[in-house]
């Protein structure tokens, strides 16, 4: 079964700081999805990025951008020019093509600093 | 952009009670997902559902849960005898392919007293 792990429970940042959010996977499938879900005090969740395995090339939305190494099953989110909407619980999920369903890890509260 | 639309949003049910939650996926995507979230905890696997039957489920979906398809629009989560352990948000999500992501409505927060 994949396991994703969240090492960092909370994490501060200053408005318009950059900031890091760490993941790791374990998995032994070759082929599969990984997700980064923002989840606000609302408790929607929201997509904000996603990252082939198959592809290289580390995704980018906007501000939002993905380190995602392979070979040591890690899948960071780094986050540009921190805004106070950025505040929020980030989830890492883990989505396999043999299974079906997302793994989830257990979150990270990122905090802004005005 | 579609969505996907969970009702009610917020329910209060008394233990023992039988309680049915709602969601319309999105059109199009074929495969359908129940979630639950204890608060404070992290976001758990229930079931999947793809061509009107359950493809996968997790411990958590024992005997008191059942999930539905009626009418080809909407997707029932139906919890027979709720227990206090089952207050959480669940949140419904349906994707058409897995690269496209996993869309997840707003949640039901259920409160069982």
């Amino acid at each position: 079964a994949q396991t994703v792990t969240q090492s960092q429970p909370e994490m501060s940042v200053q408005e318009a700081e950059t900031v890091t959010l760490s993941c790791t996977y374990d998995t032994s499938e070759s082929d599969y999805y990984l997700f980064w879900y923002k989840q606000p005090p609302s408790r929607q969740m929201i997509l904000v990025i996603r990252q082939e395995a198959y592809k290289q090339q580390n995704a980018t939305e906007n501000r939002f951008s993905v380190n995602f190494q392979k070979a040591a099953k890690s899948f960071s989110l780094k986050i540009s020019d921190s805004q106070l909407g950025d505040a929020a619980m980030y989830f890492c999920a883990y989505g396999g093509n043999a299974g079906n369903m997302l793994t989830f890890g257990g979150g990270t509260r990122l905090m802004v600093k005005p | 952009e579609p969505e996907v639309t969970q009702t009610p949003s917020h329910q209060v049910t008394q233990m023992g009670q039988e309680v049915i939650l709602r969601c319309v996926p999105i059109s199009n995507h074929l495969y359908f997902y129940w979630y639950r979230q204890i608060l404070g905890q992290k976001v758990e696997f229930l079931v999947s559902f793809y061509n009107n039957e359950i493809s996968e489920k997790s411990e958590i979906f024992d005997d008191q849960f059942s999930v539905e398809r009626p009418d080809g629009s909407n997707f029932t989560l139906k919890i027979r005898s709720t227990k206090l352990e089952d207050s959480a948000m669940y949140f419904c999500a349906s994707r058409e392919w897995v690269a496209h992501g996993y869309t997840f409505g707003s949640g039901t927060r259920l409160t069982v007293v």
